[in-house]
């Protein structure tokens, strides 16, 4: 069974800064690109980063470039978001998914974690 | 960046109602286009990838058409466990934009 399990949310200070980490099971970790998407408190799925298998290949959403570093560990089958400078629209339960990429541009998101709150307050 | 937009924001209906929700490109996807549904307190669960080929699992109820830059979502008889809110997510840039979501509620 596949499972996502994410941690290191919590409360923290604007400007501060956080790691998530995504715990990966029940399937070939290495083999995955692996993506971190957000919903801040009442409203919609937002993107924000996603790292190819190999680690080789990062991408970012605008507004978290420069802040926010995505890395991954294939050999703890483990994903990880780093977060600084965070700001109060950061604040948001961050989800890791894994990516199926298939034929041409047929990708999906088919598994995803349970969510992390990260409250970003003074 | 891909802009996506969903309508209606939200909708009320009735158990075994037709629904429809539709996602609009503001360029075209071909049909790289995907369906989620969201629970309050679960992770999102796909229903549909490409606009039209259903997830393993995912009941025949629900649908997905179109290509370019419109496409619906289709429940043919809403069920109790339907309600929740929907997102679209296009798949053809690495920007993976969602839509606004469109929230199903119980009429």
């Amino acid at each position: 069974e596949v499972q996502l399990v994410e941690s290191g949310g919590g409360l923290v200070q604007p400007g501060g800064s956080l790691r998530l980490s995504c715990v990966a099971s029940g399937f070939t970790f290495s083999s995955y690109a692996m993506h971190w998407v957000r919903q801040a408190p009442g409203k919609g799925l937002a993107y924000v980063s996603g790292i190819s298998s190999n680690g080789g290949s990062t991408y970012y959403v605008d507004s978290v470039k420069g802040r926010f570093t995505i890395s991954r560990d294939n050999s703890k089958n483990t994903l990880y978001l780093q977060m600084g400078s965070l700001r109060a629209e950061d604040m948001a339960v961050y989800y890791c998914a894994r990516a199926h990429y298939g034929s041409g541009s047929i990708h999906y998101f088919d598994y995803w974690g349970q969510g992390k709150m990260v409250t970003v307050s003074s | 960046d891909i802009q996506m937009t969903q309508s209606p924001s939200s909708l009320s209906a009735s158990v075994g109602d037709r629904v429809t929700i539709t996602c609009r490109a503001s360029q075209s996807l071909s049909s790289y286009l995907n369906w989620y549904q969201e629970k309050p307190g679960k992770a999102p669960k796909l229903l549909i990838y490409a606009a039209s080929s259903l997830q393993s699992g995912v009941p025949s109820r629900f649908s997905g058409s179109g290509s370019g830059t419109h496409f619906t979502l289709t429940i043919s008889s809403l069920q109790p466990e339907d309600f929740a809110t929907y997102y679209c997510q296009q798949s053809y840039s690495s920007s993976w934009t969602f839509g606004q979501g469109t929230k199903v509620e119980i009429k």
